[in-house]
């Protein structure tokens, strides 16, 4: 089946640092990556969409500028939080789309990176 | 607007058999899915549902009525692992996910 990976699985920063997280299709070639947040107890919330080669589409609210997204091959995409601050800790996940198949735009999902901003 | 309701948590004993209903009001329907998610973890595929009828894998069925705007996820002869949240998503006309806020599914012995 296919695989996302992503990395790191758990990080700890500081208030005002950066951090990128990796996500990759191990298999395949995504068309397009997803990236979702979720706070605890709620549904995943999606931030952005990514297409290889183009700039990613921000969902309402998201700030693109805070939230840098880099979909460098089809392959991997990276999301960079940068200057974080305590209210950006959340579960981020990352999602991979093969594309269209007959029926389906199956997402494939990523183990998610926890981020704790202290 | 954009619409997606499940029941926010069910209880079900081990061994039984629970419905999980999911109603939606989208622009447009590419297809509706459901997602399994223990906590801590990322969300795994359970059933795609594109046309109306009944899809059965081993234990999990889900159920599609495009009319009515309707799904249910059937989970038969409950194990203790299937406590998890259990995610309704559908795909609109833009091919974008909208995702129900998921049910909690709660199993005891």
């Amino acid at each position: 089946g296919a695989v996302v990976s992503q990395h790191p699985s758990r990080v700890i920063c500081k208030s005002g640092t950066s951090v990128k997280i990796e996500c990759r299709s191990l298999d395949f070639q995504a068309t397009t990556m997803f990236w979702y947040r979720q706070f605890p107890k709620q549904s995943l919330m999606l931030m952005a969409t990514s297409n290889e080669g183009s700039k990613a589409t921000y969902e309402q609210g998201v700030e693109k500028d805070k939230f840098l997204i880099n979909h460098a091959s089809l392959t991997l995409s990276t999301l960079t939080v940068t200057s974080a601050h305590p209210e950006d800790s959340s579960f981020y996940i990352c999602s991979a789309q093969v594309g269209s198949t007959d029926f389906s735009y199956e997402q494939y999902f990523g183990p998610g990176t926890r981020l704790t901003v202290t | 607007g954009q619409n997606i309701d499940q029941p926010t948590e069910m209880t079900a004993t081990e061994g039984a058999i629970v419905q999980i209903n999911c109603t939606y009001q989208t622009s447009g329907f590419n297809g509706l899915f459901w997602y399994q998610q223990h906590a801590g973890e990322a969300p795994t595929f359970l059933s795609y549902n594109v046309l109306d009828g009944l899809e059965e894998k081993g234990r999990f069925s889900s159920f599609l009525s495009r009319s009515k705007g309707y799904s249910y996820l059937l989970l038969k002869e409950l194990q203790m692992k299937d406590s998890a949240s259990y995610l309704c998503a559908v795909m609109d006309s833009n091919y974008q996910l909208i995702w129900g806020a998921g049910t909690k599914l709660i199993i005891k012995p």
